[in-house]
């Protein structure tokens, strides 16, 4: 069946440096790829997305890197910052409408 | 423009009892999406809705779950005869249609005694 998942649950960086996390998805056909950032006692707040026709897409010291050979996705964060601590969750948006959340990765930002 | 807005922001009921959650979508939304995230894990979807429709309620348990969208007012999520398993966080989410993105409410907090 479908799933999306994360290969590592919890990420520790020293403020500053640059956070990878990583995610993995099992369906071949899924188009549509978003990063989430959920903090404590909140919604997913939206990050970035990506469309399967796309290998790469940057933001604002977020980039996304969708290789669909190995159907892998990752997030970096640039200069990670206090403030990015929280759960992150990949997910794929499949016929439009319904999205899959991963199990998520927690961050922690070292001061 | 406000955002998705959702209350009660936490809700305790007694095993038995009924929980009403409610959703408002952002202005101008008229897609809304359920999930239930229970700690440390990630979102679950449940059901998917547009005004007066039920599109897709593959996630929904069978018995004692519903919702609605009605013409004039906010989505509801109800659970019937509530069970201590129901205790999770449910989110709402809206779009607006054709979109992909979806912008998540609050969510509601449940506590089962």
């Amino acid at each position: 069946g479908e799933s999306v998942g994360l290969h590592l649950p919890t990420l520790s960086v020293q403020e500053g440096d640059n956070s990878i996390i990583n995610c993995a998805y099992s369906n071949s056909a899924s188009d549509y790829f978003i990063w989430y950032k959920q903090e404590s006692g909140k919604g997913p707040q939206f990050i970035i997305d990506i469309r399967s026709n796309m290998d790469k897409r940057q933001g604002q010291r977020v980039t996304v890197l969708l290789n669909k050979t190995v159907k892998h996705l990752s997030l970096q964060i640039a200069a990670t910052q206090p403030g990015d601590s929280a759960v992150y969750f990949c997910a794929e948006n499949s016929g439009g409408f319904k999205t899959i959340f991963g199990a998520g990765t927690r961050l922690f930002v070292k001061a | 423009n406000a955002g998705v807005m959702q209350n009660p922001r936490h809700l305790v009921r007694r095993r038995g009892q009924e929980a009403r959650l409610r959703c408002s979508p952002m202005k101008g939304h008229s897609h809304v999406y359920w999930y239930r995230q229970l700690p440390e894990e990630g979102l679950k979807f449940m059901v998917y809705l547009q005004k007066e429709n039920i599109i897709d309620e593959s996630g929904m348990p069978k018995e004692r779950f519903s919702a609605e969208f009605p013409k004039e007012g906010p989505s509801i999520l109800r659970i019937q005869q509530v069970v201590r398993g129901d205790s999770a966080a449910y989110f709402c989410a809206s779009s607006p249609p054709n979109y992909n993105e979806q912008f998540f409410g609050p969510g509601t907090r449940l506590t089962v005694l």
